[in-house]
């Protein structure tokens, strides 16, 4: 069964500490994502890699940054956290866009 | 700018009581329109991707159908298990998708 792993299902961090998020998938898609989902908001592009070492802004790129070394494993880094970071965070991979996307199961982040 | 929006943005029914649920769409060039179901505490889960008007996709209970401004998912004789959330979102051409908030549906036994 295919899927995308996310390292951690919650995660509580305190302001100003840097903090890492993994997603590793395995079934070598080229294109990965991450998105944070808030109520009322829905999901919202951070940042995407369509290959290893690169990386786009999304929506709302402002206190994060990724990583890419791997073509499975794409790092979402909140660089000092704020508690306007704490949601629930979403790695996501695809093979094309005529596909959709794979999700991971969610990494929910409270920064206190 | 690219929106997508869902109605209603909440919807309870009794087991075996069809009903549809509404997202609308405003896109500079329509490349296609996904369909996701989220279960709570879950990533979510890709159902159809609709490409042109006219166009239909069905699973099991769902059917899914698009026209130049708006999709519906309709579900026919709902059981508990369709409880979840479902999203749609659209691609513009572009490399990613813009998502609408979704509707929260409950079926009730």
């Amino acid at each position: 069964d295919v899927k995308v792993t996310q390292s951690s299902r919650y995660l509580v961090k305190r302001t100003g500490e840097k903090v890492f998020l993994e997603c590793v998938q395995d079934m070598d898609h080229e294109n990965m994502f991450w998105y944070r989902q808030d109520p009322g908001l829905g999901l919202r592009l951070i940042y995407f890699s369509y290959d290893v070492k690169m990386k786009e802004k999304g929506d709302i790129p402002e206190g994060y940054s990724v990583s890419r070394e791997k073509k499975e494993r794409f790092s979402l880094i909140l660089e000092s956290a704020s508690t306007n970071q704490t949601s629930m965070y979403l790695c996501a991979s695809s093979s094309g866009i005529n596909y959709g996307y794979t999700f991971g199961s969610g990494t929910r982040l409270t920064v206190v | 700018e690219d929106q997508v929006t869902q109605s209603p943005e909440a919807l309870r029914l009794q087991e075996g009581e069809s009903s549809s649920l509404n997202c609308s769409y405003t896109v500079s060039g329509l490349r296609g329109l996904f369909w996701y179901r989220q279960d709570p505490g879950k990533g979510p889960e890709f159902l159809f991707t609709l490409y042109s008007a006219g166009e239909e996709k069905e699973k099991e209970r769902l059917k899914a159908t698009l026209t130049k401004k708006e999709s519906f998912l309709h579900i026919t004789a709902p059981k508990p298990e369709d409880s979840a959330t479902y999203l749609c979102a659209v691609n513009n051409y572009g490399q990613n998708f813009v998502f609408g908030p979704g509707t929260r549906l409950s079926v009730l036994p």
